[in-house]
């Protein structure tokens, strides 16, 4: 199946910083998604992303679907200790119903 | 709304044996759920797709002989791993999405282990 690619691999922050990760496919996406999952659970969906161009907020959360609809990033601004696990970009293909999963960031934050 | 509900959540079973998990849709009615499966800090690898009343459709590289899928109603997809291996070993997760555009929700997961 395919993969996205996902970066940074990891990251470790201070608590407050912001932070950004991105997902790139080779593929034309119609769909983003972005979950962030916990040791041990399944992912949980931050935010839907579904026209080229879309910015999407959710709290401290941003995510945009860009333009070339081949890429999409997720903000975090302000973060805190809870904000750690591993976040997972997902796209849909054009004409497919299955989703694809980018190789996850793990986010570390120091109080 | 939307939830999934995936059980057991862990299971051991022993080599050659098969072990069936289930994953339900609490609250909708989901015509079309996924398999992934996630090995230790690595991501989701979409294993199959469940439709129901018809047969899965697997990605390239899934033994469908060794992963049965079966979704026989529109809230319930199992999946059962024939045959184990201790490389069966794995994190199991399903998910499924409600009508119109709200994303896929996932089930807890299921942490199998083969001794």
């Amino acid at each position: 199946g395919q993969q996205l690619n996902q970066s940074p691999q990891s990251m470790f922050i201070q608590e407050g910083e912001d932070v950004s990760m991105n997902c790139t496919s080779s593929s034309i996406f119609n769909t983003w998604l972005w979950y962030k999952q916990d040791p041990g659970e399944g992912p949980v969906l931050l935010i839907a992303l579904y026209k080229a161009g879309e910015l999407t907020s959710n709290g401290r959360l941003t995510a945009q679907f860009g333009i070339t609809r081949k890429d999409s990033f997720l903000n975090i601004s302000a973060s805190i200790p809870s904000d750690v696990g591993i976040y997972f970009c997902a796209g849909q293909e054009e004409n497919f119903n299955k989703f694809y999963f980018g190789s996850g960031t793990k986010l570390n934050v120091k109080p | 709304g939307a939830v999934v509900s995936q059980h057991p959540s862990w299971v051991i079973c022993k080599s050659g044996t098969s072990v069936k998990i289930e994953c339900r849709s609490l609250d909708f009615q989901a015509t079309t759920m996924f398999w992934y499966r996630q090995f230790p800090k690595q991501s989701l690898m979409l294993m199959a797709t469940s439709n129901e009343g018809s047969k899965a459709t697997y990605e390239q590289g899934v033994e469908k002989d060794k992963f049965l899928i079966n979704h026989a109603s529109l809230t319930l997809s199992t999946l059962t791993v024939t045959s184990a291996h201790p490389e069966d070993s794995s994190f199991y997760i399903c998910s499924a999405s409600l009508p119109g555009r709200y994303g896929y929700t996932f089930g807890s997961g299921t942490r199998l282990t083969v001794v």
